[in-house]
């Protein structure tokens, strides 16, 4: 069965520092990889995703995320966090993707706060 | 487009009342899915749908039933509540087939159900 371990459920950044937030999974398959973040009350927007292509994937409000087959590693990383930056962020995985459906695992979410 | 809605935003049940969760999506899209979020948990799957009158168990679906009568709509029902439900309820969808995008899920704000 797939998983999705995210180390650290708090991380504390001062404004202008460097967001690191670490993902690793396990598949027995080439997988689909998903990054969300879930601002205080809301629903969770979809931050970037690596589905075949370059590993290096660019998303919204300036974060990224390489894919690492070797290391089975997805991690979030912004250069300059931003007050607004705070909020939870969850990593997931692709279980199956048979004919579109793609059931997510996620993982148990990391809730970055951000210092000025 | 509204995109997903979810009704209502709060709800407070005693244990043993029964209600349902209304999820409507106005993208087109063919798959739908309920989850729960708890705290450190990230969130589980409960049940998803493919398509129209088509539902399925997701990871933890006892004590919920679903209902897929319209394409737009995705219902869950919690027939007898308990406590062990108090919980975040996200409705999400995804895959519009005349699109053939890339599997990315769309959620909605979240129903926040207390069971006293």
């Amino acid at each position: 069965a797939q998983s999705v371990t995210q180390l650290g459920s708090h991380v504390s950044v001062s404004e202008g520092a460097l967001v690191l937030l670490r993902c690793n999974y396990s598949s027995s398959v080439p997988p689909y990889l998903f990054w969300y973040v879930q601002y205080p009350n809301q629903g969770l927007q979809l931050l970037l995703k690596y589905t075949t292509g370059a590993t290096l994937v660019k998303g919204i409000n300036g974060f990224e995320a390489e894919f690492k087959k070797s290391e089975t590693s997805f991690h979030l990383t912004k250069p300059s966090a931003h007050m607004s930056d705070a909020a939870e962020y969850f990593c997931a995985v692709s279980d199956s993707f048979s004919g579109g459906y793609n059931k997510l695992i996620f993982g148990a979410g990391t809730r970055l706060a951000v210092h000025p | 487009n509204a995109g997903v809605t979810q009704t209502p935003k709060f709800r407070v049940l005693k244990t043993g009342q029964s209600m349902t969760l209304l999820c409507a999506q106005d993208m087109n899209h063919e798959y739908m899915y309920w989850y729960r979020q708890d705290p450190g948990m990230g969130l589980r799957l409960i049940h998803y749908s493919v398509g129209e009158g088509t539902t399925a168990k997701g990871e933890v679906p006892d004590g919920y039933n679903v209902s897929r009568l319209k394409k737009q709509n995705f219902l869950l029902g919690l027939e007898s509540a308990a406590p062990s439900q108090t919980s975040v309820y996200f409705c999400a969808s995804s895959y519009d087939r005349l699109l053939a995008e890339t599997y990315e899920q769309y959620f909605g704000p979240g129903t926040r159900l207390t069971v006293t």
